[in-house]
C-alpha cells in the first residue's frame, strides 16, 4: 500500500541537541511539507519542496532545516536554534495541482526536556 | 492573503444528533477546498473534497457544499456516531506555489 511513513513515532531529546525526523513516502508525489501542530494551534507549514533538490520557507522556518536529495524522502531536522521544538511534527506529500490533496503521515511527537 | 476560518470548538453532541462545522475561507482566485479529519495521536486523513463552485463533496456520511457566493465550505452530518469523535480541519490549496492553508480545527466529542 502506498503512503507516508515518519519515524519515530515518539521521539525524546535534551536541549541543546540537534534531531532528524525522518519522512518518506511512495506515493510518487513532487511535492513534501512539514507541518508543526500545537495544541490550539492548527498546523503551521515549516518547509515544502515541490521537486529534488528545490525546497522554501514555510511560515516559522526559523530553527529548521530540510533536505530533498530523493523524490521519496524529505527528513526535517530540528535544531538547537528552535526555541521551544517540543510539538507534534507531520509529514505529507501532494500531486502538483491544486485540486490534489495533501496525504499526512502519522506524525512523530517529538519532546525536549 | 489566503486564509481559512472555522467554528471554534470544542463541540459535544448526543449520537443520532445533527453536525454542523462552520468554514468560511478568503482567497484570491478559485481555491480548492478540503475537510481532513484527525483521531488521536494519528496524522490527518482526507474526509471529502470540492474542487469548484456549486460542488458537493461527501464521505461516510458528511457533506460540505462549496459556496462562492458565501465564501463558505460548511461541513455536515445527518446523524453523529461516536466513532465520528476527532478534530475537523477545513483547509484550502489555491494554485499559486501548490500551497495549503489551514483552519485551527474543531474538536468533535459525541457522547452515547
Amino acid at each position: 500500500d502506498g503512503g507516508i511513513t515518519q519515524s519515530p513515532k515518539y521521539l525524546f531529546r535534551k536541549e541543546g541537541q540537534n534531531v532528524t525526523l525522518s519522512c518518506e513516502q511512495n506515493l510518487n508525489h513532487d511535492a513534501m511539507y512539514w507541518y508543526r501542530q500545537d495544541p490550539g494551534q492548527g498546523l503551521r507549514l515549516i518547509y515544502y519542496s515541490q521537486i529534488v533538490n528545490d525546497f522554501q520557507k514555510g511560515d516559522i522556518a526559523e530553527g529548521y532545516s530540510v533536505s530533498r536529495e530523493k523524490k521519496e524522502s524529505f527528513p526535517l531536522t530540528v535544531t538547537s536554534a528552535q526555541k521551544n521544538p517540543t510539538a507534534f511534527y507531520l509529514c505529507a506529500s501532494s500531486m502538483r495541482g491544486q485540486n490534489s490533496p495533501l496525504h499526512f503521515g502519522n506524525g512523530t511527537r517529538l519532546t525536549v526536556t | 492573503g489566503d486564509s481559512v476560518t472555522q467554528m471554534e470548538g470544542p463541540v459535544t453532541l448526543s449520537e443520532e444528533a445533527f453536525l454542523t462545522i462552520n468554514c468560511t475561507y478568503t482567497a484570491t482566485g478559485y481555491p480548492s477546498l478540503f475537510w481532513y479529519v484527525q483521531y488521536p495521536g494519528e496524522g490527518l486523513q482526507l474526509l471529502l473534497k470540492a474542487t469548484k463552485a456549486d460542488d458537493k463533496g461527501s464521505n461516510k456520511g458528511f457533506e460540505a457544499t462549496y459556496r462562492k457566493e458565501t465564501t463558505s465550505f460548511h461541513l455536515e452530518k445527518g446523524s453523529v456516531q461516536v466513532s465520528d469523535s476527532a478534530v475537523y480541519f477545513c483547509a484550502l490549496s489555491v494554485s499559486t506555489g501548490n500551497q495549503f492553508y489551514f483552519g485551527t480545527g474543531t474538536s468533535l466529542t459525541v457522547i452515547p
